[in-house]
């Protein structure tokens, strides 16, 4: 499968503690983003890389979470602490970043459910 | 980035044509009108891009008049696996997928 993969699928965690989550974006993609959703909502961006490069962060991103992506491949968002209000489904996308294809492809995301 | 509203759900039966609108008013010039497809549990999809007039590719039609305050997908024939929902976007088109921004979007139900 060539498509964006994220581990784990699923993740119960209980309040306070720390969390990562891992995404794999298509492999020649220079743009990755991390999404997060709740029930019923649409995604909300939370922030996006070129490459390796953080370009933007969302103030949904508390100090509490951090994401990178060291060689500008996979990336990995880590949550500290978690809380109650953490729970819902990350998700990542990757996209080529060239002007003539604009689509963002996304990966089935992290459920993250925290008790 | 310009807000967009749009149904909040819509029913069809299999067979039968959907057309969902979105309305977005403050539409900026350089703002590209995209829409999503997300099942449970899955990430969005993409599924058509226009800016003006007419775009078609092989899932859907996108309809965008001349002022560009709103635009209509089609989707020719649904079956029920196109239930789902369907999210309208609109913002710069700045070289492959900046940050998107997805309102609520339409819950489309098919039934046989």
């Amino acid at each position: 499968d060539t498509g964006v993969s994220q581990d784990p699928r699923h993740k119960i965690t209980k309040r306070g503690q720390n969390v990562t989550f891992r995404c794999d974006p298509i492999s020649e993609h220079n743009r990755l983003y991390w999404y997060r959703q709740t029930l019923g909502q649409g995604p909300e961006f939370l922030t996006y890389f070129q490459n390796e490069a953080q370009l933007e962060k969302s103030r949904l991103l508390s100090d509490r979470f951090s994401a990178e992506r060291p060689k500008g491949s996979f990336s990995t968002l880590e949550i500290q602490r978690t809380e109650q209000g953490d729970s819902a489904m990350y998700l990542c996308a990757s996209s080529p970043g060239s002007l003539d294809n604009t689509e963002a492809f996304f990966g089935q995301g992290t459920r993250l459910t925290v008790v | 980035l310009a807000k967009t509203t749009q149904p909040i759900s819509m029913d069809s039966y299999e067979g039968q044509e959907v057309n969902i609108t979105c309305s977005h008013n403050n539409i900026a010039t350089n703002d590209y009108i995209t829409w999503y497809q997300q099942f449970p549990s899955q990430g969005p999809r993409f599924i058509i891009q226009g800016y003006k007039t007419k775009v078609t590719n092989e899932v859907a039609s996108l309809f965008i008049p001349a002022d560009r305050k709103s635009s209509t997908l089609s989707l020719p024939r649904v079956s029920l696996s196109d239930t789902a929902v369907y999210y309208c976007l609109v913002g710069p088109r700045e070289g492959g997928g900046n940050k998107l921004t997805f309102g609520t979007g339409t819950q489309l139900k098919v039934e046989l």
